[in-house]
């Protein structure tokens, strides 16, 4: 069964705090597996989108990997923000014909100052 | 543009209304999506457009209804909605899906319908 596991489901830091988010998925095959923040009743919005060739990506402070033997991901964000209050979507995309993605229920960040 | 709208932002209406969410997109993208978003879940997919046709239904039903009248704009018309259809109602497009090549899917602000 295809399943997307995001964990912590919660966390809390510190303003100016590192942190970071663990995705575990088991879809397959594997097309692309991407990161989304999303703010409170907003749409999400891209981080990083990596494919099966990459490990690292990083988009200013926030550095995804990827390790394609294991199905493991993880975001990690440096120097953490208030603006940084979001939930983290962890989105995996099926290498089959049709536009199968398969969402992580999130984990839900607070910076706090 | 990688702009993806949404129109309105807050919806609150009837059991008995009828009124309908629009979206639009610039980027010449060809596949359009509707989402449903209860609080603190993932975005669950609801429809798929492809070349302005139904590609999928995920099992909707009827007093939900989608329309994609060209390549730019994407409708999801409401009836007789029920309470438990209160949600975020997100669209997003992306290129159409060729072979093994990846895509990205843009999506909007979202809706945030409320049923009373």
């Amino acid at each position: 069964k295809n399943q997307v596991e995001q964990s912590p489901q919660s966390l809390i830091i510190l303003e100016g705090k590192n942190c970071t988010l663990q995705c575990n998925y088991t879809v397959s095959p594997f097309s692309n597996l991407r990161w989304y923040k999303q703010d409170t009743g907003r749409g999400p919005v891209s981080l990083t989108i990596m494919t099966f060739s990459e490990n690292t990506k990083s988009n200013g402070r926030y550095t995804a990997t990827l390790d394609a033997d294991t199905k493991q991901s993880s975001l990690h964000i440096t120097a953490s923000q208030l603006s940084d209050s979001a939930s983290y979507i962890c989105v995996v995309s099926e290498g089959t014909g049709a536009n199968n993605l398969f969402f992580g229920t999130g984990t839900r960040l607070t910076v706090i100052p | 543009d990688t702009e993806v709208t949404q129109t309105p932002k807050h919806l609150v209406m009837g059991m008995t209304n009828k009124k309908s969410l629009k979206c639009e997109q610039h980027m010449g993208h060809r596949a359009m999506y509707w989402y449903k978003q209860k609080a603190k879940k993932p975005p669950e997919l609801m429809f798929v457009y492809s070349y302005e046709k139904l590609s999928i239904n995920e099992s909707v039903p009827s007093r939900f209804s989608p329309e994609c009248p060209n390549s730019s704009l994407l409708n999801l018309h409401l009836h007789a909605l029920q309470p438990e259809d209160s949600a975020l109602y997100l669209c997003a497009s992306s290129q159409v899906k060729e072979g093994a090549g990846h895509y990205e899917q843009y999506f909007g602000p979202g809706t945030r319908l409320t049923v009373t």
